[in-house]
């Protein structure tokens, strides 16, 4: 079974960082595409980033592009996203998703974590 | 990366049909048959339901259905149940590895 745990969220001032972590389980980590999407509250779904299954290469919707890096450790079968210049409009509950072998979808979906903006 | 776009809500009967539109532009639902479905209940992660514009993953039941003509997609939910009461959100791939969301439409089973 497919299990994906996201941790690492929290209180954060604007100009702040954290780093998400998503403990991967039920599958061949290093073989698909990840993925982090996020919803602020009251909205909808937002994607952020994602990363190849090698970790060589990744992707990143521009209103976080040089501000947040996605990484993992496939001997960990963990998914990484960190976040630096924190604003108050990152303040959502990330979601780590596991692309299939097409990656053309969003196929399972962890629980989430959620960023609260201090201010 | 401009949001799809999706009605904001939609209702309908048990029993009755409903249709979910979201419509994008020729760099993201025309431009790639990868358009899918999730459906969100209140405080729960999204789920999968369509991908690929009209596939159904198993275990979504076949009153869930999708298509997608030009640069517009829909989610069709026949046989309305109380169940399918929730969010539901568009997405479609936009090249380069990169994706976009619809803005979500609440479906309220009356």
């Amino acid at each position: 079974e497919v299990q994906l745990l996201e941790s690492g969220g929290g209180l954060v001032q604007p100009g702040g960082s954290l780093r998400l972590s998503c403990a991967a389980s039920g599958f061949t980590f290093s073989n698909f595409v990840m993925s982090w999407v996020r919803q602020a509250p009251g909205k909808g779904l937002e994607w952020v980033s994602a990363i190849s299954g090698s970790g060589g290469s990744t992707y990143y919707a521009d209103s976080v592009k040089g501000r947040f890096t996605i990484s993992r450790d496939n001997s960990k079968n963990t998914l990484y996203l960190q976040m630096n210049s924190l604003r108050a409009e990152d303040a959502a509950v990330y979601y780590c998703a596991k692309l299939p072998a097409t990656a053309t979808t969003f196929d399972y979906w962890g629980q989430g974590t959620r960023v609260t903006d201090s201010s | 990366q401009s949001a799809l776009t999706q009605p904001r809500s939609v209702s309908g009967s048990p029993g009755q049909s409903v249709t979910i539109s979201c419509t994008g532009t020729s760099s993201d639902v025309g431009g790639y048959n990868y358009v899918s479905w999730y459906q969100q209940h209140p405080g729960k992660a999204p789920k999968l339901m369509i991908y690929d514009v009209s596939k159904r993953p198993s275990g979504v039941p076949d009153r869930f259905s999708g298509s997608k003509s030009g640069n517009a997609a829909s989610l069709t939910i026949s046989g309305l149940q109380a169940e399918d009461e929730a969010d539901y959100y568009c997405c479609s791939y936009a090249g380069s590895y990169t994706w976009v969301f619809g803005g979500g439409t609440k479906l309220t089973v009356l």
